[in-house]
């Protein structure tokens, strides 16, 4: 149980186009989802967290307007870049909190490498 | 400062020895610790997870908490090259706040 999807697992676009990021949980409904950014030997960093019905609240120095976060149902939540550039380029991950669990329980998907040219 | 350090390692051990892995953090709020495991170029998957102080123990794997050091360990018994991987830290305060990850620890089991 308790399995989280991601679509697609890698992508390559050119700068200046948009990409879009799902994230389903399979088998539970997730209140909440979190949409986080990994580099090279370094931590996660979460972008935001989105609540299903509500806007995304985002994490200090991301940018809202270029990460487009949408939650509009207990299994699904995209992330859609805009804009991107080559400094977009990273692994994006996000993960979901069951709606029955405790605050710190979240599992994650198996990631998405994005790759701006 | 950083509210969590964790050596990023790498860590090369032989087959069947016992690994241990650990996190300090600043924030003396943490009540909920977690250590997940990452396989390369995939998502976190939750490994354990511990309140407050104390062990606790899931097969080959045991997780220390001590809140008075705010210090917090994992440990691998009789460790295999399947356990390869990254192993990261997390912890927030409880209810719905902010989970906070270390850096992850990248652990390498020689056959």
């Amino acid at each position: 149980g308790a399995v989280v999807s991601q679509h697609p697992s890698r992508v390559i676009c050119k700068s200046g186009t948009s990409v879009k990021i799902e994230c389903r949980s399979l088998d539970f409904q997730a209140t909440t989802m979190f949409w986080y950014r990994q580099f090279p030997k370094q931590s996660l960093m979460l972008m935001a967290t989105s609540n299903e019905g509500s806007k995304a609240t985002y994490e200090q120095g991301v940018e809202k307007d270029k990460f487009l976060i949408n939650h509009a149902s207990l299994t699904l939540s995209t992330l859609t870049v805009t804009s991107a550039h080559p400094e977009d380029s990273s692994f994006y991950i996000c993960s979901a909190r069951p709606a029955s669990q405790g605050g710190y329980e979240q599992y994650f998907g198996p990631g998405t490498r994005l790759t701006v040219t | 400062q950083k509210e969590v350090e964790q050596d990023p390692g790498p860590l090369s051990v032989p087959e069947g020895a016992i690994v241990s892995l650990n996190c300090t953090y600043s924030n003396s709020a943490f009540q909920y610790f977690m250590w997940y495991r990452q396989y390369s170029r995939k998502g976190p998957e939750l490994l354990m997870y511990t309140y407050s102080s104390g062990n606790k123990e899931d097969g080959r794997f045991t997780a220390q908490v001590d809140k008075s050091s705010k210090y917090i360990s994992l440990f691998i018994r009789d460790s295999q090259p399947s356990d390869s991987a990254t192993y990261l830290c997390a912890m927030n305060s409880g209810g719905y706040q902010k989970v906070t990850f270390g850096t992850g620890t990248k652990l390498q089991v020689i056959p």
